[in-house]
């Protein structure tokens, strides 16, 4: 029972560099999300999809881009990597918006 | 001031402990209501899921909400050590994306 798989677990990159996390869900899930996780800051929300092909903005948007080109999979890009976007990244899915999210494991991601 | 408000803690117990934990909202659209649990360096399990007011068990787990407060408490009966995490409360309409609470860490001692 995979779940939600979010690859790396860890990585480190430097200023300017540029990485994409990939989630994958096997649930058959239309809803998918990228959250990010700050230290005493909850869970900020970057983009979502309501189904492959429909991507919609969050709450902290700017430096991402995101891709839903099938059900399974959703990969967040990250391009011209700043230090503000050291941070531990959840993807998440769910069948419906109202009922549970089912979590990945995280990707650790430090920019120096 | 945040759609959902919850408390960081920590919050310490000894083991064997009733501990609560809260949150407070303040859209009264809310209908459904979560409670997580993130264990360190892992990602939030769902541990409780709640429509509309009321009480609901599992185990030594018990979610309330008070909609008529806006207000929901998960407690936890005869803590233990392994129960030592950060909890987060999570709701929405039914209509738009959950809101998540900060977490509250809880820290259950021997």
């Amino acid at each position: 029972n995979a779940g939600v798989t979010q690859t790396p677990k860890f990585r480190i990159l430097k200023i300017g560099q540029s990485m994409t996390l990939q989630c994958t869900q096997d649930m058959n899930h239309n809803y998918m999300y990228w959250y990010r996780q700050d230290p005493g800051m909850g869970l900020k929300l970057i983009y979502y999809s309501v189904g492959a092909g429909i991507t919609d903005k969050g709450e902290v948007p700017n430096g991402y881009n995101v891709s839903r080109s099938t059900t399974e999979d959703f990969p967040l890009r990250l391009e011209l990597a700043a230090p503000s976007q050291t941070s531990v990244y959840f993807c998440a899915s769910s069948g419906t918006l109202n009922t549970e999210a089912f979590f990945g494991q995280g990707t650790r991601l430090t920019v120096v | 001031q945040k759609e959902v408000e919850q408390d960081p803690g920590p919050l310490s117990v000894p083991e064997g402990a009733i501990v609560s934990l809260n949150c407070t909202y303040s859209n009264s659209a809310f209908q459904y209501f979560m409670w997580y649990r993130q264990y360190s360096r892992k990602g939030p399990e769902l541990l409780m899921y709640t429509y509309s007011s009321g009480n609901k068990e599992d185990g030594r787990f018990t979610a309330q909400v008070d909609k008529s407060s806006k207000y929901i408490s998960l407690f936890i009966r005869d803590s233990q050590p392994s129960d030592s995490a950060t909890y987060l409360c999570a709701m929405n309409t039914g209509f738009q994306k959950l809101v998540f609470g900060t977490g509250t860490r809880l820290l259950v001692s021997p």
